[in-house]
């Protein structure tokens, strides 16, 4: 069964320095999602991206962060200069028609 | 007022037993719902997605929507110690900012063998 991969799995880092979070979204998906969940909280949405530019980004998403599509298959979300505060699950999801949503495992970042 | 709202729980039920799980919700413009299950520490699995009010079976769940109370619900019938997991509810619009996942805050289940 296809399935949105995350890598990965966990990243630590120190506060300032850069991370890319890396997912490979289901192949014929065309709509493309990143999410987060700070531990115990709810998921929240970050930013959507479709047609190689971004649809919808929430208050969350600010300049430290960017989203890309370097290539045909991987969809990255970088974050610049990473803060306690940025410590939190991100999962990737993917969708071929804007309604289902699939997740990935998701990438446990750890800022320390 | 929260934009979608669910009992965070815990609930726990017996196996076989018949779970409900419940969120309302504000915005109008939500006409996407789905059901999502999340075990610890692993990504949300899409588990029903509905989109016109009434109910719609999948094997053992059901989700039944109420768009005129604003109400959604996930019925599991038959209920396995493997149902065990938090239960997010999520709702999206047609348009603009309402087209991004709203989701509730999760109802974590555990179903006793």
């Amino acid at each position: 069964e296809p399935e949105v991969t995350q890598t990965p799995s966990h990243q630590v880092t120190q506060m300032g320095q850069e991370v890319i979070l890396r997912c490979v979204p289901i192949s014929n998906h065309l709509y493309f999602y990143w999410y987060r969940q700070i531990l115990g909280q709810k998921v929240e949405f970050l930013v959507s991206f479709y047609n190689n530019e971004i649809s919808e980004k929430s208050e969350i998403f600010d300049d430290q962060f960017s989203v890309e599509r370097p290539d045909g298959s991987n969809f990255t979300l970088k974050i610049r200069s990473t803060k306690l505060e940025d410590s939190a699950m991100y999962f990737c999801a993917s969708s071929e028609d804007r309604k289902e949503e699939y997740f990935g495992a998701g990438t446990r970042l750890s800022v320390l | 007022q929260k934009e979608v709202e669910q009992d965070p729980g815990p609930l726990s039920v017996p196996e076989g037993a018949i779970v409900s799980l419940n969120c309302t919700y504000s915005n109008s413009a939500f006409q996407y719902f789905m059901w999502y299950r999340q075990y610890s520490r692993k990504g949300p699995e899409l588990l029903m997605y509905t989109y016109s009010s009434g109910n719609k079976e999948d094997g053992r769940f059901t989700a039944q929507v109420d768009k005129s109370s604003k109400y959604i619900s996930l019925f599991i019938r038959d209920s396995q110690p493997s149902d065990s997991a938090t239960y997010l509810c999520a709702m999206s619009g047609f348009s603009g900012s309402a087209r991004q996942l709203t989701f509730g805050s999760g109802t974590q289940l555990t179903v006793l063998p």
